[in-house]
């Protein structure tokens, strides 16, 4: 289960408090991605990013924010403006977007409640 | 863009029978379409895929089909086992070099 890292596995926030989830990737991935996932409900996308000091917004962006500074890093903000923010979070990577078949390769999660 | 849909939402099968998840996508220009299980509290992980210009693949028990003209892919399980029981997820990746998910499949394989 190595290349792909997410922390904390869990995480509690109090309502009004901004929140930083950590992924990072020792695969040398040029993308990476991030998932809201609900209960019994699909993955859907939040943000993209697709190199260095790039990154584009998903379906659902409002309420988040992200950085990419490092090739290896991905970190997501969860703001206070974002409504519902309680769910599973999933970092993903791949090599390069622009080639076809590319598959993501997901990390652990972290798990994002809101006392 | 693009819009995948997923069904059944849930699958509950007697072991050793087949289960079938099928998915319908909305992008006629989608040429990738990946299947991805993820096991309760864990990451997903690509179980199969299968390529715009290929309409069928197989990997031991588990196939995937794909029929272009009808925007619709199956994924077929064989034999099924206990440890068959997660979630399966379809995909299809577009032109726009994103993957878009289906709603998921919650399959229960009763021993």
């Amino acid at each position: 289960d190595g290349g792909i890292t997410q922390s904390p596995k869990y995480l509690f926030r109090k309502e009004g408090q901004n929140v930083t989830l950590s992924c990072e990737q020792n695969l040398n991935h040029d993308a990476m991605y991030w998932y809201r996932q609900d209960p019994g409900q699909g993955l859907r996308l939040i943000y993209y990013s697709q190199i260095v000091n790039d990154f584009q917004k998903g379906d659902i962006a409002e309420g988040y924010s992200v950085s990419r500074e490092k090739k290896e890093s991905f970190p997501l903000t969860v703001t206070s403006a974002q409504k519902n923010p309680t769910a599973f979070y999933l970092c993903a990577s791949s090599i390069v977007p622009t080639l076809p078949y590319n598959e993501q390769f997901f990390g652990p999660g972290t798990r994002l409640t809101v006392l | 863009g693009e819009n995948v849909e997923q069904h059944p939402s849930t699958l509950s099968v007697q072991e050793g029978d087949s289960a079938v998840i099928k998915c319908t996508y909305s992008d006629s220009a989608s040429n990738y379409f990946p299947w991805y299980k993820q096991e309760l509290g864990k990451r997903p992980q690509l179980i199969i895929d299968i390529r715009s210009n290929v309409g069928e693949k197989k990997d031991q028990r588990i196939a995937v089909t794909l029929n272009k003209t009808a925007k619709h892919f199956s994924l077929h399980i064989t034999e099924t086992q206990p440890e068959d029981s997660a979630v399966y997820f379809c995909a299809g990746h577009n032109a726009g070099n994103m993957l878009t998910f289906g709603g998921g499949t919650r399959l229960m394989v009763k021993p």
